[in-house]
C-alpha cells in the first residue's frame, strides 16, 4: 500500500519558538494533503486541505497565520507551527490522497507528537 | 456537513464475547471508513466501505454499510485482548473524511 512518512515523530520545543513538521508521500503523487490535530483521548480534527502549488484551505477556527501549511511539491507538505504556545501540544497527522482516478483513499502518516514548554 | 457518530464511545468486554460498534452519519457518503488506533499511534486502515450491503471481513472483525440507513457496523467476533484500541468510523464527503468520535474498547480476560 502507499506510504506516507512524517518527520520529526516527536519534537520538543520552547514556547515562541517555531516548529516545521514535514509530510511525504514516499511512493505515490499526493495531489491533496490533509493535516489533522487529535487531542488527548480525543478524534481527529482536520485542520487544513492542501493541494499541490495552491493555498492551503483552513477549516473555521483555525488560524492561517499560525499554522502555516505549504504543499510545494507532489510529494511534501509541511506545516509550521509559528510562535508555539503549550496549547499548541497536540498529535499532529497528516494524509495524503492521489490524484482523482488513482485513489480516493486517504493514506495517513504516523503523525507528529509536539509538547510545548 | 457531514456528521459521524460512533456508539458506544467505551465498551469494555470480556475475551470471547461478540459485540458491535454502530456509526450513524448524516448526509450521503461517498464511502465509510473504518480505523484502528493504538496508544501513541497513527490510524491504521481497516475496512473501506463503498456501496449499499458492502461487508467486509478480517480475521474476528466485520464491517458493513447500509446506505439506506446512514449506518455502518463494526462487529467483533469472539474478542480477544488484542483487538484493545480505539476504532474509528470516518465518513468522506468527497472533500475530505470527517470522524467519528472514537470508540475505546477493552477486551479483558
Amino acid at each position: 500500500g502507499a506510504v506516507v512518512s512524517q518527520h520529526p515523530s516527536r519534537v520538543i520545543c520552547k514556547s515562541g519558538t517555531s516548529v516545521k513538521i514535514e509530510c511525504r508521500s514516499l511512493d505515490f503523487q499526493a495531489t491533496t494533503m490533509f493535516w489533522y490535530r487529535q487531542f488527548p483521548k480525543q478524534s481527529l480534527m482536520l485542520m487544513a486541505t492542501s493541494n499541490e502549488g495552491s493555498k492551503a484551505t483552513y477549516e473555521q477556527g483555525v488560524e492561517k497565520d499560525k499554522f502555516l501549511i505549504n504543499h510545494a511539491s507532489l510529494t511534501l507538505s509541511t506545516l509550521t507551527v509559528t510562535s508555539a504556545h503549550p496549547e499548541d501540544s497536540s498529535f499532529y497527522i497528516c494524509s495524503a490522497r492521489g490524484a482523482p482516478g488513482t485513489s480516493y483513499e486517504q493514506y495517513f502518516g504516523p503523525g507528529t507528537r509536539l509538547t510545548v514548554t | 456537513e457531514l456528521k459521524v457518530e460512533q456508539n458506544p464511545l467505551f465498551l469494555s468486554m470480556q475475551e470471547g464475547k461478540n459485540y458491535t460498534i454502530y456509526c450513524n452519519y448524516s448526509t450521503t457518503s461517498d464511502r465509510l471508513y473504518w480505523y484502528r488506533q493504538d496508544p501513541g499511534k497513527s490510524l491504521e486502515s481497516l475496512f473501506v466501505l463503498l456501496s449499499n450491503g458492502a461487508v467486509k471481513q478480517e480475521g474476528r472483525l466485520m464491517a458493513s454499510l447500509d446506505t439506506k440507513a446512514r449506518l455502518s457496523t463494526l462487529h467483533i467476533t469472539a474478542a480477544v485482548h488484542d483487538l484493545s484500541a480505539t476504532y474509528f468510523c470516518a465518513g468522506d464527503s468527497g472533500y475530505a473524511l470527517n470522524f467519528g468520535k472514537g470508540t475505546s474498547l477493552l477486551v479483558t480476560p
